[in-house]
C-alpha cells in the first residue's frame, strides 16, 4: 500500500555515488517536505534527512536530498560498506496521514 | 537523554486486542506530535497514526481505522495503541516515534513484535 515509489534495490562499489529516486503527488511530495530514514539490519529507522535537503547533526555529508515537484532523492557520494542498509523516504499526504516509500535496499558490491 | 520505550506486544489471536504503549523520557512529553510506525516481517515501513499535543488532533491510516485507537497520558509520558479486531495483516514490529515539527521523526523507539496468529 505504499504511496511513493521507490526502486526496490540500488547498489555500487566503494567510493562510487548511488542516487534512490522518490516519486510521490501532487498531494503528498508536491506540497509537504520529504524525509529520509536509514534502517540497518534489526535496528530502528534512523533520520537522514529532513526538510528535503537537511542533514541532521551527526549524518555524514555525503548523505544529501533532494526535491523537484513531485519527486525526490536521495544522494549517497562516495560509498561506504556501512551504508549497506534499507532506505525509506517519507512525506505526510494532505489528506492527513503520513505515507512511507516502499523502502530500497542499498548494497555494497 | 531522549528515549522511547514500546511495551505490550506479543502473540494474539485473531479477532482479539491489545494495548500498546511507549513510556516517553528525557523531552517534554506534552509539547510533542508522536506517532506509530509499522513493519510486517520483511517488509518496509508503514505509517499507522498520529496524535497532537493535548490529543487536539489524531489521524491514522485507512487500514487501521475504526480498529486501531491512538491516545496519551501527558501525566505519565505514555503513548497509546489500543488495538482491536486484530488480523494476520498487523503482525508486525510497532514503532513509536517523536516528530519535531518539520526536523521530522528524530527519536524511535526500539520497537515492540505483535504476532497475530490463531
Amino acid at each position: 500500500q505504499s504511496l511513493l515509489a521507490q526502486p526496490p534495490s540500488a547498489s555500487g562499489t566503494p567510493g562510487q555515488r548511488v542516487t534512490i529516486s522518490c516519486s510521490g503527488s501532487s498531494s503528498n511530495i508536491g506540497s509537504n517536505y520529504v524525509y529520509w530514514y536509514q534502517q540497518l539490519p534489526g535496528t530502528a529507522p534512523k533520520l537522514l534527512i529532513y526538510r528535503n535537503d537537511q542533514r541532521p547533526s551527526g549524518v555524514p555529508d555525503r548523505f544529501s536530498g533532494s526535491k523537484s515537484g513531485t519527486s525526490a532523492s536521495l544522494t549517497i557520494s562516495g560509498l561506504r560498506s556501512e551504508d549497506e542498509a534499507d532506505y525509506y523516504c517519507e512525506a505526510w499526504d494532505d489528506s492527513l496521514k503520513g505515507v512511507f516509500g516502499g523502502g530500497t535496499k542499498v548494497t555494497v558490491l | 537523554q531522549v528515549q522511547l520505550v514500546e511495551s505490550g506486544g506479543g502473540v494474539v489471536q485473531p479477532g482479539r486486542s491489545l494495548r500498546l504503549s511507549c513510556v516517553a523520557s528525557g523531552f517534554t512529553f506534552s509539547n510533542y506530535v508522536i506517532h506509530w510506525v509499522r513493519q510486517a516481517p520483511g517488509k518496509g515501513l508503514e505509517w499507522v497514526a498520529v496524535i497532537y499535543p493535548d490529543g487536539s488532533g489524531k489521524y491514522s491510516a485507512d487500514s487501521v481505522k475504526g480498529r486501531f485507537t491512538i491516545s496519551r497520558d501527558d501525566s505519565k509520558n505514555t503513548l497509546f495503541l489500543h488495538m482491536n479486531s486484530l488480523r494476520a495483516e498487523d503482525t508486525a514490529m510497532y514503532y513509536c516515534a517523536r516528530e519535531y515539527g518539520d526536523y521530522g521523526k528524530d527519536y524511535w523507539g526500539q520497537g515492540t513484535l505483535v504476532t497475530v496468529s490463531s
